[in-house]
């Protein structure tokens, strides 16, 4: 376990208003990760991180950016939520050979 | 494209019978394979992972079967227990070690 929280757990949120999620862990892990989960679609990278301040685009970063300032926590900020962004956001950092997930933030865009 | 693929989005299966879960993929430079267990509002939880160069592995109740020619592997435990009643996900690394690559999930259902 990479001791991974996320925050907030749940949130809603208006079109069109920025939102930023949160993601700590406590194993120094290199790399960090998030993804989205939506039904049919299974789990989507949208961007990651290798390390401070180095980040790179995943399968569906468009209308997301990301930041990492410190090893331990990796932001994702959606600029101008859209209803289409609603979906449950799983933060992951890698150990070894796995990675390691966070809890979930479920995020609904009205 | 989707480069890992799981074919089934449910199965059952009854309590005390082997679960097999299938999976495909497509890129042949993936270097690990692994399959993560997921309940309802929660995080997957890794289970067990396969490196390329393997055939098998086993850990307690679980085997996991890679068949490179057909680029294909699968997950097998028994027996299977209502607790194991999950969405199950096939996943591959990049030999690059730098991404994960999912499947769309497949629901097991365990019936008593």
């Amino acid at each position: 376990d990479a001791g991974i929280t996320q925050s907030p757990r749940h949130k809603v949120t208006e079109t069109g208003t920025p939102v930023t999620l949160r993601c700590h862990q406590t194993e120094n892990h290199r790399y960090m990760y998030w993804y989205r989960q939506d039904p049919g679609h299974g789990l989507r990278l949208i961007h990651y991180s290798y390390g401070v301040k180095d980040t790179d685009k995943g399968e569906v970063s468009d209308g997301y950016s990301v930041s990492r300032s410190k090893t331990e926590d990796f932001l994702l900020t959606l600029e101008s939520a859209t209803s289409s962004q609603t979906s449950v956001y799983f933060c992951a950092a890698r150990g070894q050979t796995e990675a390691f997930f966070g809890q979930g933030t479920r995020l609904t865009v009205v | 494209d989707q480069q890992v693929k799981q074919n089934s989005p449910s199965l059952s299966v009854q309590e005390g019978r082997i679960s097999i879960l299938n999976c495909d993929y497509t890129n042949s430079m993936f270097d690990y394979f692994l399959w993560y267990k997921k309940y309802p509002a929660e995080g997957p939880t890794f289970l067990i992972s396969i490196s390329s160069i393997k055939d098998k592995n086993e850990d307690g109740r679980f085997t996991v079967f890679l068949n490179k020619s057909a680029k294909h592997l699968s997950l097998h435990f028994v027996p299977s227990q209502p607790g194991d009643s999950a969405v199950y996900f096939c996943a591959a690394r990049g030999n690059t070690g730098n991404q994960f690559y999912f499947g769309t999930g497949t629901s097991l259902t365990v019936i008593p």
